[in-house]
């Protein structure tokens, strides 16, 4: 099975900041990668999949890059309704798996 | 307007059975993949199951396999999870969602998630 491992677990920033998370794969999964938000009592949100496309409606302050089995989800310009978990999910082979997530707090 | 509306969480004791639903409205819901996610109190995301359009194929986590049942009723629009011989560290919400049209394994549609409690 595939382990994902995500970093930072949580960060500090104020709005106007770029925000960077990053996710591992544990083995090759391509470019097979999606990220979400999910604030406080809600289902998450997809934001990005295969590594750097954006989801129909999602800001373009947020971006994906890929680099072998590493992963980084870049927030630019972080806005108050950024503040959030961010999880990303490999999409690439069944059992599916996530990270375990980032809390993007307001410094 | 595309929505998924899960239903059937409860307490429930330890060992005890409990069959979720999900209701799809606003798509053709015959036509696409369907997964169950679930997140435990504090916790993170947790893939569970996902089933393909007509219900012969499915996969499970292994925290659930010879557990969890997933099957669907595309004459209903619903999405249902059978849980069986359930624990304690099964006490989760439980979402449904929509795999993404495409090649690749993403959810793009998510229900607000039903609470299930296993407790004695």
């Amino acid at each position: 099975d595939i382990q994902m491992t995500q970093s930072p677990s949580s960060v500090s920033a104020s709005v106007g900041d770029t925000v960077t998370i990053t996710c591992r794969a544990s083995q090759g999964i391509s470019r097979w990668l999606g990220w979400y938000q999910q604030k406080p009592g809600k289902a998450p949100k997809l934001l990005i999949y295969d590594a750097s496309t954006l989801q129909s409606g999602v800001p373009s302050r947020f971006s994906g890059s890929e680099a072998g089995t590493e992963f980084t989800l870049t927030i630019s310009s972080l806005q108050p309704e950024d503040f959030a978990t961010y999880y990303c999910q490999q999409g690439d082979s069944y059992p599916l798996s996530f990270g375990g997530g980032t809390k993007v707090e307001i410094k | 307007e595309v929505n998924l509306v899960e239903s059937g969480g409860d307490l429930i004791e330890p060992g005890g059975s409990l069959r979720l639903s999900c209701a799809a409205s606003g798509f053709t819901f015959s036509a696409e993949w369907m997964h169950w996610v679930r997140q435990a109190p504090g916790k993170g995301l947790e893939w569970v199951s996902r089933i393909d359009t007509d219900g012969s194929g499915t996969s499970y986590a292994d925290s659930v396999q010879g557990r969890f049942i997933i099957s669907r009723d595309n004459a209903k629009n619903t999405l249902y999870l059978q849980m069986n011989s359930l624990r304690a560290e099964d006490t989760a919400v439980y979402f449904c969602a929509r795999d993404r049209p495409g090649p690749q394994f993403y959810m793009d549609v998510w229900g607000k998630g039903t609470t299930v409690t296993v407790s004695s």
